[in-house]
Formats: structure tokens, C-alpha cells, sequence
């Protein structure tokens, strides 16, 4: 059974930083990019980074470039993202999800179930 | 960026109707295009890939086309399960974006 199981949500101050993980069993992790989507609550959904899948490649959404860093570590299965000078306008639930696919272009077939981020003085 | 234009917001219909959601994109984006289901506290689910390839173990009432730039979500014969909200999602290039969601409602 394929699950990714995401963790690290918490409140934290403007400016503050917060690193997310996701881990991830029932597929073969290192043969698939992934991705990291959030969604402000009652809101739509946010593409936020892809990674490759040995971390060689990474891209963005322009809003968060430069202060988050996509990262994985294939021998732990986990998928991770690193959050700096948070604002207000990040605090989103924030999902893991594997690309269908082998390759950077494709689909999300498999998610987490999220994990809540809050950006507030 | 690409942009999705998804509409309508917000659709009422009933149990065993039909309904279809429409997502334009602001350039071409070939087949590249996906739908997802959404239920409230949840993750989204995997509907559609390929503009119109069905993913598994998903009910053959959902269908998706395409024609140039306009995708559409068909649902036939509306089930209590599919009341929900629905997203389509462009994955041409490497930044992804979303359409902004349709709330389908039970009228």
C-alpha cells in the first residue's frame, strides 16, 4: 500500500523558519519525482516545488523561490521541505505527492494527507 | 506562467444528472492536464491524466476530452460519492499550475 505520511506542521512567527518531511513507503521512491502543493484552508490547490528523482533538478512557484528548498533523501524515503522567512501568506496545509509517472512532467497520483502550517505573531 | 480558467465556480445538480466542468488554458499545454477530485479534510484524488485517460479504480462515469486549449470533466449519472469539489491541474512545464476549484452541490 502506497503511503506518504507527511510531518513538521506547527504555528510559527513571521520571518521564522520550518522544515516539513514527508515519508513515503509502498513504491520504489527514488525512481519518481515529487512534489510539494498547499492549500489555504477553504482555498484551491498551489503547486509550491518539484525535485527530481535524485535531487537534481528542483523548481519552484516564483513565491517561493529563494526562501524554500526542496530536498529528498532516497536511502530514507523521505521528501522534504525547508521553509525560511515565512510570512503570512504561506500559512496553507501543505501535501507531499509522487508524480505519476517517470519523469518531471505528469501527474499527482498518490498524496499525504497534509500537514498545517501557520504563519502569526 | 500558464494559466487555468476553470468554470463554473460552483455547480447544483442531482443525483443521476450529468454535469461538465470546463478548464481553458491560456496556451497550449497538449495533453498535459489532469483531474482531481477533493473532499472537505482530505487529499486530493487522481480522476483523470492525460486530458481523457481514466486512472484506476476510478468509476467509468468520469470521462475527460479536450479540444485545442478547453479541457472538460464529464460526469454522468451523478452519485451521492461525487458531490464534491474538482480541480484540474496543467503539467506542460515544470511550474504547475491549478484551476480554482468547482464545488459541485447537491441541488
Amino acid at each position: 500500500e502506497v503511503q506518504l505520511v507527511e510531518s513538521g506542521g506547527a504555528l510559527v512567527q513571521p520571518g521564522g523558519s520550518l522544515r516539513l518531511s514527508c515519508a513515503v513507503s509502498g513504491f520504489t521512491f527514488s525512481r519518481h519525482w515529487m512534489s510539494w502543493v498547499r492549500q489555504v484552508p477553504g482555498k484551491g490547490l498551489e503547486w509550491v516545488a518539484n525535485i527530481k528523482e535524485d535531487g537534481s533538478e528542483k523548481h519552484y512557484v516564483g513565491s517561493v523561490k529563494g526562501r524554500f528548498t526542496i530536498s529528498r533523501d532516497n536511502a530514507k524515503n523521505t521528501l522534504y521541505l525547508q521553509m525560511n522567512s515565512l510570512r503570512a501568506d504561506d500559512t496553507a496545509v501543505y501535501y507531499c505527492a509522487s508524480l505519476r509517472g517517470f519523469g518531471g512532467y505528469d501527474a499527482l497520483d498518490s498524496w499525504g494527507q497534509g500537514t498545517l502550517v501557520t504563519v502569526s505573531s | 506562467d500558464i494559466q487555468m480558467t476553470q468554470s463554473p465556480s460552483t455547480l447544483s445538480a442531482s443525483v443521476g444528472d450529468s454535469v461538465s466542468i470546463t478548464c481553458r488554458a491560456s496556451q497550449r499545454i497538449s495533453n498535459y492536464l489532469a483531474w482531481y477530485q477533493q473532499k472537505p479534510g482530505k487529499a486530493p484524488n487522481l480522476l483523470i491524466y492525460k486530458a481523457s485517460v481514466l486512472e484506476s479504480g476510478v468509476p467509468s462515469r468520469f470521462s475527460g476530452s479536450m479540444s485545442g486549449t478547453e479541457f472538460t470533466l464529464t460526469i454522468s449519472s451523478l452519485q451521492p460519492d461525487d458531490f464534491a469539489t474538482y480541480y484540474c491541474h496543467q503539467y506542460n512545464t515544470y511550474s504547475y499550475t491549478f484551476g480554482q476549484g468547482t464545488k459541485l452541490e447537491i441541488k
